[in-house]
């Protein structure tokens, strides 16, 4: 089956322009969940979706907003884009929310990411 | 604060062991994930550990104790493939995951 699909791979922006990412999770993935991952700082949680409604939200600035849709594809977009907002922006899609225990239902797939850069 | 301590890099040499270690306070604790991720390119899921003890998985090992807040991951008869970065991650009382920055290994022939 297709995994999770991120699109644009790669995009150049400067700063004060807005940018929109979009996310396709795994056919029958309704959980989807947004990380920035830029080097030595690990993977930064931004928010997490399941059945379009946002369940959790990391701490990042109002600047940094998504949506999931009802065929679960999600988006993402970052207003007033600053020279720090490059990095790569993973997407990952599991069954379910996390819900701990070993059911395997929470265990994320990730996307091959969409690298920004903000010059 | 939330934490998870992993050490930046790591070398070894094809052939050999080597064992990554993960250490976490947080509030709260779900489960343990590790995941390995080759540059430029997605994590990918390793292993999952929510008791103590150990869980193998061909040449791959993860421990977890719970008392220690610690948990190591273990990698046999390294090839050259093994070389990437492996992320460890704590699911915690809100069933969030918190992420170490993760550990890049190198291998060396």
């Amino acid at each position: 089956k297709a995994g999770v699909t991120q699109t644009p791979r790669y995009l150049i922006k400067t700063r004060g322009q807005q940018v929109t990412l979009s996310c396709s999770p795994i056919s029958g993935h309704r959980s989807v969940s947004w990380y920035q991952q830029t080097p030595g700082q690990g993977l930064q949680f931004l928010f997490e979706y399941f059945s379009e409604t946002q369940r959790n939200k990391g701490n990042f600035p109002g600047r940094f907003s998504g949506r999931q849709f009802s065929n679960s594809r999600s988006e993402m977009n970052v207003s007033t884009l600053e020279l720090g907002d490059s990095a790569l922006y993973l997407c990952a899609s599991s069954l379910a929310p996390g819900q701990g225990g070993n059911s395997g239902a929470n265990v994320l797939t990730f996307g091959a990411g969409s690298r920004l850069t903000v010059l | 604060g939330q934490n998870i301590d992993q050490p930046t890099e790591m070398t070894a040499t094809e052939g050999a062991i080597v064992q990554i270690n993960c250490t976490y306070q947080t509030s709260g604790f779900n489960g343990l994930f590790w995941y390995q991720q080759h540059a430029g390119e997605a994590p990918t899921f390793l292993s999952y550990n929510v008791l103590d003890g150990l869980e193998e998985k061909g040449r791959f090992s993860s421990f977890l104790s719970r008392s220690k807040g610690y948990s190591y991951l273990l990698l046999k008869e390294l090839q050259m493939k093994d070389s990437a970065s492996y992320l460890c991650a704590v699911v915690d009382s809100n069933y969030q995951l918190i992420w170490g920055a993760g550990t890049k290994l190198i291998i060396k022939p």
